[in-house]
């Protein structure tokens, strides 16, 4: 069965520091895939959309990268605040490119 | 980025009765539309997908007589939780895309619509 998983474990780290989060999907081959910053009680936001023949694309202080050979991607906040503490949800597109799949979230805590 | 706006953010019910969330897109026109349950920790699980005029198609669970949905506009959806009961208490959210199939496909969200039923 198709599976997008992502580490359920809070992710804690300093600030200044940088935080990885790992997506990895079994039982699909995405065109592209994509990451949302979900803070509690709101709607997900794009942060993020990289395309399979990308090996990485950056924005500001964010990077993805995109391994189709180990189905994996890396999301990486550099210099981290506290104000990038939320949920961060990968999402593939499914169904013909027609449906949004979504990852359960890795919760970030950057500490002060 | 698009703004999608849902009505209400919140919502409290008696088991029973029948609920209506509103999802609009504020600055484009909406073509297809998705809505999502999330439940406490967990993943935002896609209910329906809904092109505008044309009946939604609701993934595998899910009780299209129960859970219904209306786009009737580029601009306006809506989901009508009927008779509802305590296990439909959840965070309900909506997304836009102004195509059915995009290169770039962007799907904009709205802010989430609490729903309790007491």
């Amino acid at each position: 069965s198709q599976k997008i998983e992502q580490n359920s474990e809070a992710l804690n780290i300093q600030e200044g520091k940088t935080a990885t989060l790992t997506c990895n999907y079994t039982n699909y081959s995405p065109a592209y895939l994509q990451w949302y910053r979900q803070d509690p009680g709101r709607g997900p936001v794009f942060l993020l959309l990289i395309r399979e023949n990308e090996k990485e694309k950056r924005k500001e202080r964010l990077k993805v990268t995109f391994d189709t050979t180990l189905k994996q991607s890396l999301f990486h906040i550099t210099a981290s605040q506290p104000a990038d503490s939320a949920t961060y949800l990968c999402a593939l597109l499914s169904g013909g490119y027609n449906k949004l799949i979504f990852g359960a979230g890795t919760r970030l805590a950057v500490h002060p | 980025g698009a703004v999608v706006s849902q009505h209400p953010s919140w919502v409290i019910c008696k088991s029973g009765t029948s609920v209506k969330i509103e999802c609009r897109s504020l600055d484009f026109q909406a073509t297809t539309m998705f809505w999502y349950r999330q439940f406490p920790k967990q993943s935002l699980m896609l209910m329906a997908t809904s092109n505008e005029g044309s009946k939604a198609t609701y993934e595998q669970g899910v009780e299209k007589d129960k859970f219904l949905i209306n786009h009737a506009s580029l601009t306006l959806s809506t989901l009508t939780v009927t008779s509802a009961h305590p296990e439909d208490s959840s965070f309900y959210i909506c997304s836009a895309r102004t195509s059915g199939r995009s290169e770039k496909n962007e799907q904009y969200f709205g802010p989430g619509t609490r729903l309790t039923v007491t």
